[in-house]
């Protein structure tokens, strides 16, 4: 089915930097989401924009929904250690219908 | 806690036997999906309920795969005759679903059931 791109599949960062992910798709997403996952965990919730051009942050996460609904990007500043993980994007069109979901993004944190 | 369970949380069995994985949602929400993640993979669709009914099965791969929920809240998914392909986690989701989109939409997450089919 279809997928959402996220690339690169890894990425490897040291500790205080910033980084930044972006999520790409060929159709319209109505909600964009971040999700981050731990080994053998669910994946959790970071940050949901409902509005296209919407920027909203959560801590050092920052988001943003593209103005053309085909994309979205998350940054991270000043990485710590725990925010080793998965990082996935998920689009959804309607208000109660499926998640859509990129492969994710692996980020090592180097400390 | 309060948030989505999921049982078992590993599942080793043998290629051809049926298995059975129960979640269950956070209570109070109306809307419970089934999501797929295989290995390097991210999450796919299997299956969503809105109360006890299921308006959307597009993603279940195959009929070996049924899910039913009863009484608005704990669903089962069941493989039939299980074949290796089926190894993956399984992922249950659950949300309040009130219609209007925005937070009250929001997904959250069980642990998942790590099932092998040998």
């Amino acid at each position: 089915g279809q997928q959402l791109n996220q690339s690169p599949q890894s990425m490897f960062i040291q500790e205080g930097e910033d980084v930044s992910m972006n999520c790409t798709s060929s159709s319209i997403f109505n909600t964009w989401l971040w999700y981050k996952q731990d080994p053998g965990e669910g994946p959790v919730l970071l940050i949901a924009l409902y509005k296209a051009g919407e920027l909203t942050s959560n801590g050092r996460l920052t988001a943003q929904f593209g103005i053309t609904r085909k994309d979205s990007f998350l940054n991270i500043s000043a990485s710590i250690p725990s925010d080793v993980g998965i990082y996935f994007c998920a689009g959804q069109r309607g208000a109660n219908s499926k998640l859509t979901f990129g492969k994710g993004i692996t980020l090592s944190v180097r400390p | 806690g309060a948030g989505v369970s999921q049982s078992p949380s590993n599942k080793v069995t043998e290629k051809g036997k049926d298995v059975e994985l129960r979640c269950d949602p956070i209570s109070g929400h109306t809307a419970l999906y089934w999501y797929r993640q295989s290995l390097g993979q991210g999450l796919e669709f299997l299956i969503y309920f809105q109360g006890n009914s299921a308006p959307d099965k597009s993603g279940l791969p195959s009929d070996r795969f049924s899910a039913e929920r009863t009484g608005g809240s704990v669903s089962t998914l069941t493989i039939q005759r299980t074949q290796q392909e089926d190894s993956a986690v399984y992922l249950c989701a659950s949300s309040l679903a009130l219609g209007s989109g925005g937070r009250h939409n929001e997904q959250f997450f069980g642990p998942g059931t790590r099932l092998t089919v040998l």
